[in-house]
């Protein structure tokens, strides 16, 4: 089955603390994103990634970092996690760009962050 | 200002009520994303165009690149379609970088 999967779904941690989230794609595409959402302020892009060892960041990168050295995989890592890191992530993939044949954009299920 | 508004940001419906969600955005975009997050949060990918029309079932988007407007209209509304639906730009070809609109809140009563 395609799909994105995220882990963990449900995350409760401390400032300071490192973590990292993972996302899996199985249906090997290009393009690969984390964004965070917040009550209000919707959908914000974090880091996006259009290859292996190609990332560029979004809207809203600061206190994040990731990498890409599979093109399966694009982990969020939070060095040290404050309580404004608080917030649902979702991480997505889509097989490329095409000014023909734009693609579709696959979600995983979200992280749930809580930073205590 | 957001540079991608959705309006209404919240509406209900009578089932069988046709429906239409609009998003004008005040930056130039390659293509635009419809998406669909039901209550418990997972999001779905419905359309994405960068002009005319696509049509999936009873969903159809429209969208006017030069006029920066697009539309999501869904015909014969149903229960099963109250969500949150979130429209969303690609901000030029050679990017995957996005830019969301705020959401529109949908509730469809039986």
């Amino acid at each position: 089955e395609a799909q994105v999967t995220q882990n963990p779904r449900y995350l409760i941690t401390v400032t300071g603390k490192k973590l990292t989230v993972t996302c899996s794609q199985n249906m090997n595409h290009e393009y690969m994103s984390w964004y965070r959402q917040d009550p209000g302020l919707g959908l914000r892009q974090i880091y996006y990634s259009m290859n292996v060892e190609v990332t560029d960041k979004g809207d809203v990168p600061e206190g994040y970092k990731v990498s890409r050295k599979e093109k399966r995989n694009f982990p969020l890592i939070l060095e040290s996690p404050s309580p404004n890191q608080t917030s649902l992530y979702f991480c997505a993939s889509s097989g490329g760009l095409d000014r023909t044949s734009p693609d579709t954009q696959y979600f995983g299920p979200g992280t749930r962050l809580t930073v205590l | 200002k957001n540079e991608v508004e959705q309006s209404p940001q919240n509406l209900t419906a009578q089932e069988g009520e046709f429906i239409t969600i609009n998003c004008s955005y005040s930056v130039g975009i390659s293509a635009l994303h419809w998406l669909q997050q039901h209550p418990g949060g997972g999001i779905v990918s419905l359309f994405m165009l960068s002009s005319g029309k696509k049509k999936h079932g009873r969903l159809i988007a429209t969208i006017n690149i030069q006029e920066k407007h697009s539309s999501l209209h869904i015909t014969a509304s149903h229960p099963r379609d109250s969500a949150v639906y979130i429209c969303a730009g690609r901000r030029s070809y050679n990017t995957d970088k996005l830019i969301f609109g705020t959401g529109t809140r949908l509730q469809v009563f039986p």
